[in-house]
């Protein structure tokens, strides 16, 4: 399976940029780069995803390296609700289309 | 337009009976996964699932555990046998006819405790 490195936490200020990294070195060509995020006590939820090109969703951007070893997940004004724990995850036909989720990164967000 | 629907959200099991957790897809969607949720660990894939057939059970523990998802009503994720360390909550996801560039919805998931 493809894997995904992300930092174990971060912490960000209210209404600032928050800007989550992961890197997937070992990524191919048809592999999709797919966000979730998991508030406390509840179900998963998906943020965002994409191939090649950055994307933007009214939740968030993805910015995706050029030669696609990494990628990186932007919330452009962080606020408390957005504290969760976010993966990266590599959707790829190798793994029958499950989602394989690793340990993610812990965001804390502060007023 | 209703999400994922897990029912019971709560269920508590003595040592030894049986657990059933339901999944209702959104409308639409012929594909289910479960993932189990031990405390304070990550998600783990279990099961993959299309109306009628198992896909993809790698995850599924080779005991006790089995799901299904008929033709008509939910999918259904079964526990026989039940022990303490079963306990952890369970998600379900349903997507469309899949590809890997389509996303899945999780339900709010059910929290089973074994006593």
């Amino acid at each position: 399976d493809a894997k995904t490195t992300q930092p174990n936490s971060m912490e960000s200020n209210e209404e600032e940029p928050v800007h989550l990294p992961c890197n997937h070195s070992t990524i191919s060509g048809t592999d999709y780069i797919h966000w979730y995020r998991q508030l406390p006590s509840q179900g998963p939820e998906y943020v965002i995803h994409g191939l090649t090109s950055n994307v933007n969703n009214r939740m968030a951007s993805l910015a995706i390296a050029e030669d696609r070893k990494s990628s990186t997940l932007i919330l452009h004004r962080a606020t408390l609700r957005d504290a969760a724990v976010y993966y990266c995850i590599l959707r790829a036909s190798t793994s029958g289309y499950a989602l394989n989720f690793g340990k993610g990164t812990s965001l804390l967000v502060t007023p | 337009n209703a999400g994922v629907m897990q029912n019971p959200r709560h269920l508590v099991r003595r040592r030894g009976q049986e657990a059933r957790l339901r999944c209702s897809p959104m409308k639409g969607h012929s594909h289910v996964y479960w993932y189990r949720q031990l405390p304070e660990e990550g998600l783990k894939f279990m099961v993959y699932l299309q109306k009628e057939n198992i896909i993809d059970e790698s995850g599924m523990p080779k005991e006790r555990f089995s799901a299904e998802f008929p033709k008509e009503g939910p999918s259904i994720l079964r526990i026989q046998q039940v022990v303490r360390g079963d306990s952890a909550a369970y998600f379900c996801a349903s997507s469309p006819p899949t590809g890997l560039n389509t996303e899945a919805f999780f339900g709010q998931g059910t929290r089973l405790t074994v006593v």
